[in-house]
């Protein structure tokens, strides 16, 4: 089962513009959404994470927004850099058991 | 780098094989979680040990064990190995219920 939805598959953007993934879930128990950005050959690396009581946080140029009632939440990259090019995942955990997003492949073109 | 160290990095085993993987803890760390990410996808929880005692279990079958050591450590167990089996798998440890969980660098498992 899917429980956490992520989209686009795939985003290219240009340097300095603005990148947006976007996950849905289900699972109303899920009580932590973290971010991760993954490089190829390496493991997961935690970019930023919420808690459902917040709507909005922000953290350099890295920017979650979440929507309880909806059962969405999204990533916005600012000022997209071609250091930025990984691949990113949403997560929802409940007890910190993590079910990931299908991930974002993001290439920022120079 | 997050401190959590897994070893082998790769290996190939023959279909109906068994394979053990190594995971070492950050120090201080008493939760370690498996995660089994083919390629392509996210990341797909396996189990997780909580001082030594599994305390949660994704949709994996039994053939998908575990343990973890009195020092943290852990090993992830398969039996059977299945041609699907083939994945990266990796382990993720952390301190208490509502810290942070550092990945190490995965495991790839080629089963042939």
């Amino acid at each position: 089962q899917q429980q956490v939805k992520q989209s686009p598959q795939s985003l290219i953007v240009q340097k300095g513009g603005i990148s947006i993934i976007n996950c849905a879930y289900e699972n109303t128990a899920f009580d932590y959404f973290p971010w991760y950005q993954q490089f190829p050959g390496k493991g997961p690396a935690l970019l930023i994470a919420i808690r459902p009581d917040v709507s909005e946080k922000k953290e350099g140029r890295f920017t979650i927004s979440f929507n309880k009632s909806a059962k969405q939440f999204s990533l916005h990259i600012m000022d997209s850099q071609p250091g930025d090019s990984a691949t990113y995942f949403c997560a929802a955990s409940k007890y910190r058991m993590l079910t990931f997003g299908g991930g974002t492949r993001l290439m920022v073109k120079p | 780098e997050t401190g959590v160290t897994q070893s082998p990095t790769h290996l190939i085993k023959t279909r109906g094989q068994q394979v053990t993987l190594r995971c070492s803890s950050q120090s201080g760390h008493n939760t370690v979680s498996w995660y089994q990410q083919a390629l392509g996808q996210g990341p797909q929880f396996i189990f997780q040990y909580y001082r030594e005692e599994e305390n949660g279990r994704g949709n994996f079958p039994p053939r998908f064990s575990g343990l973890q050591f009195p020092n943290y450590s852990s090993e992830l167990n398969v039996n059977a190995l299945e041609l699907d089996d083939s994945a990266l798998y990796l382990c993720a440890s952390r301190q208490g219920e509502h810290t942070e969980a550092f990945f190490g660098q995965g495991t790839r498992l080629t089963v042939v």
